[in-house]
């Protein structure tokens, strides 16, 4: 139990355009959402955390207006790049709490490679 | 969230165990540590947690020194797919906003056939 779907795996973009990706816990409804990035051969960092139904939390440094989080349902979250530039070329990864399990930590998606050309 | 020190790098022989040392002296008393890895382009998986007690399942041992000030993950036979980037972290239990799960750089443990 307890699976991160996230989608997708890769996508390639251009520049300028806007990119969504999908986090969905599939058998478990998810109290909290968090996304991270990580740059290569770097560590996990958090971007922000998103509750259902609120607006999300987003980290020092980390611009609202262009890293989107809608969390719709306790199922389902979305993270929108806007105006991607290659800068953003990055690995993407949600993470889920279980609502009925918190103890037990995080459940993470598989990640998303974005690359912006 | 209290701070935890790891070794960059370690190496081990496929077959045998890895043992991969994680300090954490600032833990207070309700905090756990938790112990994910991450496989070279993949999304963290969960491993073990554990609050003071050694703590065992299907992946691994979890052994925490009676000071709490460290930690062991235990991989009993290590295979060439435990090849990962193991990371060591101390919180307190809890899911939502409140508690965030906070990643440093972690153990690359790299398994040798």
């Amino acid at each position: 139990g307890a699976v991160v779907s996230q989608h997708p795996s890769r996508v390639i973009c251009k520049s300028g355009t806007s990119v969504k990706i999908e986090c969905r816990s599939l058998d478990f409804q998810a109290t909290t959402m968090f996304w991270y990035r990580q740059f290569p051969k770097k560590s996990l960092m958090l971007m922000a955390t998103s509750n259902e139904g609120s607006k999300a939390t987003y980290e020092q440094g980390v611009e609202k207006d262009k890293f989107l989080i809608n969390h719709a349902s306790l199922t389902l979250s979305t993270l929108t790049v806007t105006s991607a530039h290659p800068e953003d070329s990055s690995f993407y990864i949600c993470s889920a709490s279980h609502r009925d399990k918190p103890v037990y930590g995080y459940t993470f998606g598989s990640g998303t490679r974005l690359t912006v050309v | 969230d209290a701070k935890t020190t790891q070794p960059p790098s370690m190496d081990c022989a496929e077959g045998r165990a890895a043992n991969l040392p994680c300090n954490h002296s600032t833990i207070s008393g309700n905090e756990y540590v938790y112990w994910y890895r991450q496989i070279h382009s993949q999304g963290p998986q969960y491993i073990i947690h554990g609050l003071k007690n050694n703590e065992t399942n299907e992946m691994a041992s979890l052994i925490i020194t009676e000071d709490r000030k460290s930690s062991t993950l235990i991989l009993p036979h290590a295979t060439l797919r435990d090849t990962a980037v193991y990371y060591c972290i101390v919180r307190v239990a809890g899911g939502g906003s409140n508690y965030k799960l906070t990643f440093g750089k972690g153990t690359l443990l790299t398994v040798n056939p």
